[in-house]
């Protein structure tokens, strides 16, 4: 079945270490989002790519950074710079950007501070 | 700017009875709407949209949401709740298919006692 898988499910971030979140998509789909939840604060926006080797910053981005090249690979790395980390993180992906078309999400990486 | 308001935090109900969950938006311009569910350590499901036509909108596991335009209103509703409809509930809109531009309510924790 086609999907997205992310991976690790936990993590664990010792102080002034980085960590890549891996995102993985075999549904052929164009665009990918990076999101951070929070309780009480709904999914806010980190980046986003709608093609392999472009991407773009959302609400949220200091601190992170990613890559795209890959169409199918869309990795998330929290530096040292992101001060509060401890969230959940939500990979989606939609077919094609500008057709209303809902996002398919993976299954999270939740990420603490040790 | 477009954003979305769930006014709730939690809504009870019991098993058998119809549930309401409500959605208020704000957008510029024709609004694409979505609900999602989100059960815990899962990434968010997709259960239904409006894009135009039909002011009624039905999606997965019975549930339906109304779209009413004057009161900028997108609630989602089930006749009859199961507890296993229990879970988190997020509204999202974007403004004429703008993915890039999804705004996601903070979400409403959905409880169903037998």
């Amino acid at each position: 079945d086609g999907g997205i898988t992310q991976s690790p499910k936990y993590l664990f971030r010792k102080e002034g270490q980085n960590v890549t979140l891996s995102c993985e998509q075999n549904l052929n789909h164009d665009a990918m989002y990076w999101y951070r939840q929070d309780p009480g604060q709904g999914l806010r926006l980190i980046y986003y790519s709608q093609i392999v080797n472009d991407f773009q910053k959302g609400d949220i981005a200091e601190g992170y950074s990613v890559s795209r090249e890959k169409k199918e690979s869309f990795p998330l790395t929290v530096t040292s710079a992101q001060k509060n980390p401890t969230a959940f993180y939500l990979c989606a992906s939609t077919p094609r950007q500008g057709l209303g078309q809902p996002q398919h999400f993976g299954d999270g990486t939740r990420l603490s501070i040790l | 700017a477009q954003s979305v308001a769930q006014p709730e935090d939690q809504v009870n109900v019991a098993e058998g009875n119809p549930l309401t969950v409500k959605c208020t938006y704000s957008v510029s311009g024709n609004p694409y709407l979505f609900w999602y569910v989100q059960y815990p350590n899962r990434g968010l499901q997709f259960l239904l949209k409006y894009i135009t036509g039909d002011n009624l909108v039905k999606g997965s596991y019975g549930f339906e949401a109304e779209f009413n335009k004057s009161q900028t209103s997108f609630h989602l509703k089930k006749p009859s709740a199961l507890v296993s409809d229990s879970a988190l509930y997020f509204c999202a809109v974007n403004p004429w298919a703008n993915n890039n531009d999804m705004r996601f309510g903070a979400g409403t924790r959905l409880t169903v006692k037998p």
